[in-house]
C-alpha cells in the first residue's frame, strides 16, 4: 500500500492569489495524479506528474492555471494559480500503487 | 468516451438493513473497477478492487461484483452501520496501456441511521 500526506487540508483564498499543495508519498512512486472534485460532483482529473518531465495536463486544464511540479520519486505540488471563486473545490493528489490511493484532500474555498 | 453511472445518487436507510449501490459503465472494455469511499471533505479511500478477469471482491461486510459484458458493478453493504454514512464511489479504470486514468462516477451518498 501507499500512504500519502497532503496538505494544506484546507485553506480560504483571497481571488487572485495563488495556493500551493503538496503531497508527500512513502514509497517512490512513477506517477503522481491530480484530481479536482467541484461541489456535488464527481472527480476529473486535472494532470498526470511524472518525475523528470513535464506534466500531463487533461483537456480543458493548462499549466499557466494549474503549475505542477515533480521534483522526485515521492514528492509533487500542485498551484492553483490566479483564483476566482470557480476554483473552489477539493483537490486530491493519487497515486497508483496496485491500485489507486488518494491523499486526504485540500479543501478550498476561494472569496 | 467512458461514461460511469451511479443509481441511486442517494439513500438512507435504518441501521441493520443490508443494502446495494449499483454502479455502470459504457464501454466493458476496463482493466478494472474499483470501489471508494468518501467522507465529507475529506479524500478517497479504497474499498474493493476487481480485475476484469474477476467476476467479485469480499472485504468484511463489503461485497463487490462485476457483469463486465453488460456493464454492471454492485456493492452489497451487509448489516449497515452508522459508521457507513458516507459517499461510495465507483471508478474504472481504462485498458493497460493507457495510464491509470480512471473514470469516475458522481457518486452515491449513504445515510445510515441509528
Amino acid at each position: 500500500s501507499a500512504v500519502i500526506s497532503q496538505k494544506p487540508s484546507r485553506d480560504i483564498c483571497q481571488r487572485g492569489t495563488s495556493l500551493t499543495i503538496q503531497c508527500q508519498v512513502d514509497s517512490q512512486v512513477t506517477m503522481m495524479f491530480w484530481y479536482r472534485q467541484q461541489p456535488g460532483q464527481s472527480l476529473t482529473l486535472i494532470a498526470t506528474a511524472n518525475q523528470g518531465s513535464e506534466a500531463t495536463y487533461e483537456s480543458g486544464f493548462v499549466i499557466d492555471k494549474f503549475p505542477i511540479s515533480r521534483p522526485n520519486l515521492t514528492f509533487s505540488t500542485l498551484t492553483v494559480s490566479n483564483m476566482s471563486p470557480e476554483d473552489s473545490s477539493i483537490y486530491l493528489c493519487s497515486v497508483y500503487y496496485e491500485k489507486l490511493f488518494f491523499g486526504s484532500g485540500t479543501q478550498l474555498s476561494v472569496l | 468516451k467512458q461514461e460511469v453511472t451511479q443509481i441511486p445518487a442517494a439513500l438512507s436507510v435504518p441501521e441493520g438493513e443490508n443494502l446495494v449501490l449499483n454502479c455502470s459503465f459504457t464501454d466493458s472494455a476496463i482493466y478494472n473497477l474499483q470501489w471508494f469511499r468518501q467522507d465529507p471533505g475529506k479524500g478517497l479511500t479504497s474499498l474493493l478492487l476487481i480485475q476484469s478477469s474477476q467476476r467479485e471482491q469480499t472485504s468484511g461486510r463489503l461485497n463487490a461484483s462485476l457483469d463486465k459484458s453488460s456493464g454492471r458493478s454492485t456493492l452489497y453493504i451487509a448489516a449497515s452501520q452508522p459508521g457507513d454514512s458516507a459517499t461510495y464511489l465507483c471508478a474504472v479504470s481504462p485498458p493497460a496501456g493507457y495510464g491509470n486514468k480512471l473514470v469516475f462516477g458522481a457518486g452515491t451518498i449513504l445515510r445510515v441511521k441509528s
